[in-house]
């Protein structure tokens, strides 16, 4: 069975950073693409970025580059969402999610001081 | 990055009726276009993908079509669980883009 458990969020201020985590199970992690999709509270859904199973491609939306950065550890199956200059506007729930069918159920990360 | 278009943003419905949500495209994207459903508190489920393929284990009262830049999701008979928010999403090029949502309530 797929799983897909996300960590890291919680209450940051502004201008800080945070690493979220998101631990893989059930399946061979290292041949999929992996994404992470926010939702702000009360607010549709909005793509974040994604990674190809080796690593060596990665997109991000243009609201959100060169701040974020996604990258995984195949040996821990396990994706990782940097986020620095964090901002109001970063206070969501964020998804981790396996080729846009398998979803974890989210952590929550609030911006404010 | 291509722009996509939900209609209506929310509407109200009745047990039996049939619904029908659209999402337009700002450019052609094939059929690289997947539905999902959202509960609150919940994470989305695809509905479909590949603009017109069920996805396993989903009810079959729920169908998409469309091709190009005109997507339609249709639920035929809505049912009491089909209460919740509609997303397209469109994978045709990066940066990937959601629709704004479609709240489905009950009239």
């Amino acid at each position: 069975e797929v799983q897909l458990v996300e960590s890291g969020g919680g209450l940051v201020q502004p201008g800080g950073s945070l690493k979220l985590s998101c631990s893989a199970s059930g399946f061979t992690f290292n041949r999929f693409w992996m994404h992470w999709v926010r939702q702000a509270p009360g607010q549709g859904l909005v793509w974040v970025s994604h990674i190809n199973g080796d690593g060596s491609t990665t997109n991000y939306a243009d609201s959100v580059k060169g701040r974020f950065t996604i990258s995984r550890d195949n040996a821990k199956n396990t994706l990782y969402l940097q986020i620095n200059g964090l901002t109001a506007e970063d206070t969501s729930v964020y998804y981790c999610t396996r080729d846009l069918i398998y979803w974890g159920q989210g952590t929550l990360l609030t911006v404010s001081s | 990055d291509i722009q996509m278009t939900q209609s209506p943003s929310s509407l109200s419905a009745s047990v039996g009726d049939r619904v029908t949500i659209t999402c337009r495209a700002s450019q052609g994207i094939r059929d690289d276009l997947g539905w999902y459903q959202q509960k609150p508190g919940q994470a989305p489920r695809r509905l479909i993908y590949g603009a017109s393929s069920l996805q396993s284990g989903v009810p079959s009262r729920f169908s998409g079509s469309g091709f190009g830049t005109e997507f339609t999701l249709t639920i035929s008979s809505l049912q009491p669980e089909d209460f919740a928010t509609y997303y397209c999403l469109q994978h045709n090029t990066s940066p990937l883009t959601f629709g704004g949502g479609t709240k489905v309530e009950i009239k």
